[in-house]
């Protein structure tokens, strides 16, 4: 089954960009992923659905300044302009036929 | 309007059971894929369950199989999630979930407190 990776933490000033990765295990690159977050004491929201394309398709009501990219097994999240809601815990996951996993989240801090 | 709602939690000594509660609504329930995620205090998120929309179908994590029961009633737009043998490690929030491959739409959840 695929094994996502993920940095434990990012942190980026007020205003400016940060960018988030995924990566796919070795035999698995070629997986759709989506992007979720979780902000303090809250439950997980969907981002945005992400291809190896580089292809994204968001959520209802997720701001512009979320986008996705991939290259190769790694998957993207980039956030610009950066909110103070913004920090929170993102999550990615992929799934296969009959398993669903998930990465062990980013913690984003907002500076 | 999308909502899935859970219910059921609640404080358990180990090796007891419990029955998790999902009502979802805003959907076209009976072909949806549903799912259940738990997160423990301070940790990420893990998947636990899953079924198909005829409910035919369920799949576990393996940290679970064998202990956890998930089912789904049409009829109630419900689903179920039969927690036996419980243990510390079961203590967690735990999500319902509607999944279109991807998990698009996430319940409040509902915290299960395994402790004697």
């Amino acid at each position: 089954q695929p094994v996502l990776t993920q940095s434990s933490s990012a942190s980026a000033s007020l205003g400016s960009s940060v960018k988030l990765t995924c990566s796919l295990s070795s035999g698995h690159s070629t997986y759709i992923i989506a992007w979720h977050q979780q902000q303090p004491g809250k439950a997980p929201r969907y981002l945005m659905k992400l291809e190896g394309s580089g292809s994204y398709n968001k959520g209802s009501g997720i701001p512009d300044r979320f986008s996705g990219s991939s290259s190769g097994a790694d998957r993207y999240l980039t956030i610009s302009n950066l909110q103070s809601e913004d920090e929170a815990d993102y999550y990615c996951e992929t799934w296969d036929s009959n398993t669903r996993v998930f990465g062990g989240g980013t913690k984003v801090t907002v500076l | 309007e999308v909502q899935m709602l859970e219910s059921g939690g609640g404080l358990v000594q180990p090796g007891g059971s419990l029955r998790l509660s999902c009502a979802a609504s805003g959907f076209t329930f009976s072909t949806s894929v549903m799912t259940w995620v738990r997160q423990a205090p301070g940790r990420g998120l893990e998947w636990v369950s899953g079924l198909s929309g005829s409910g035919d179908s369920t799949y576990y994590a393996d940290s679970v199989r064998g202990r956890f029961t998930v089912s789904r009633d049409n009829s109630k737009n419900m689903v179920y999630l039969q927690m036996d043998s419980l243990s510390a490690e079961d203590t967690a929030v735990y999500y319902c979930a509607k999944a279109s491959g991807y998990v698009e739409y996430w319940g409040l959840g509902t915290l299960v407190t395994v402790s004697s």
